[in-house]
């Protein structure tokens, strides 16, 4: 069974340029989870999708967004990129809140 | 709201010696209980869970216990090798399934031979 597979794995852009992370869950899952790990901090929980529906989102600004299709596959959009936002980004998993699976990430770099 | 409070790193220990890293909760209700681990360069691997009070997850030598008196989840092993070197990440989900996973803020592990 695949798991959680995220892509692309690096990703340079410049300041102000948008960037666009997508992640496909495991195969019966749900649930898209987005999470931002800055260097040297833990995780930040960044967005929530479940059903196609945004669930819950963290204390982040509007210009990360993203959206859930039909599949469940996810994209997390960040307009106006600012150096701060360089980070890895995790996506995760699950049905119903169960069998939480991580992505090895996107490694985004802004410069 | 729910929290995880993990003891802050890093941890450097030499081969073979004993692990423990600390865990603490808050949470209503009956949570679920996680460590994660992430090893360089990669993403999240759950290493161990529990679900109920009493329950012990283990997995590669590592252990941990949950302990709704104390609302602790400790990460144990008993004797460390290199490769655990690694950052751990405890974590909680309430028991509705509404709300995503809650991390505490990780330990970096540096295990040297």
């Amino acid at each position: 069974e695949a798991g959680v597979t995220q892509s692309p794995t690096h990703l340079i852009k410049t300041r102000g340029q948008q960037a666009t992370l997508r992640c496909s869950p495991i195969s019966g899952h749900t649930s898209v989870y987005w999470y931002q790990q800055a260097l040297g901090l833990g995780l930040q929980f960044l967005l929530w999708y479940d059903e196609g529906e945004e669930r819950n989102r963290g204390n982040f600004p509007p210009r990360f967004s993203g959206r859930q299709f039909p599949n469940y596959s996810s994209e997390l959009n960040v307009n106006a990129l600012e150096l701060e936002d360089s980070a890895l980004y995790l996506c995760a998993s699950s049905y119903r809140g169960h069998g939480y699976t991580f992505g090895s990430g996107t490694r985004l770099t802004v410069v | 709201g729910d929290s995880v409070t993990q003891m802050e790193g890093p941890v450097t220990l030499s081969e073979e010696a004993c692990l423990t890293i600390n865990c603490t909760y808050t949470a209503t209700g009956y949570p679920s209980l996680f460590w994660y681990v992430q090893y360089p360069g990669e993403g999240l691997q759950l290493l161990l869970k529990a679900t109920k009070a009493d329950d012990k997850g283990s997995n590669k030598g590592f252990e941990a216990t949950y302990r709704k008196e104390t609302t602790s989840f400790h990460l144990e092993k008993g004797s460390v090798q290199v490769s655990d070197s690694a950052v751990y990440f405890c974590a909680l989900s309430d028991d509705s399934g509404n709300t995503p996973l809650v991390f505490g803020k990780g330990t970096r592990l540096s295990v040297i031979a």
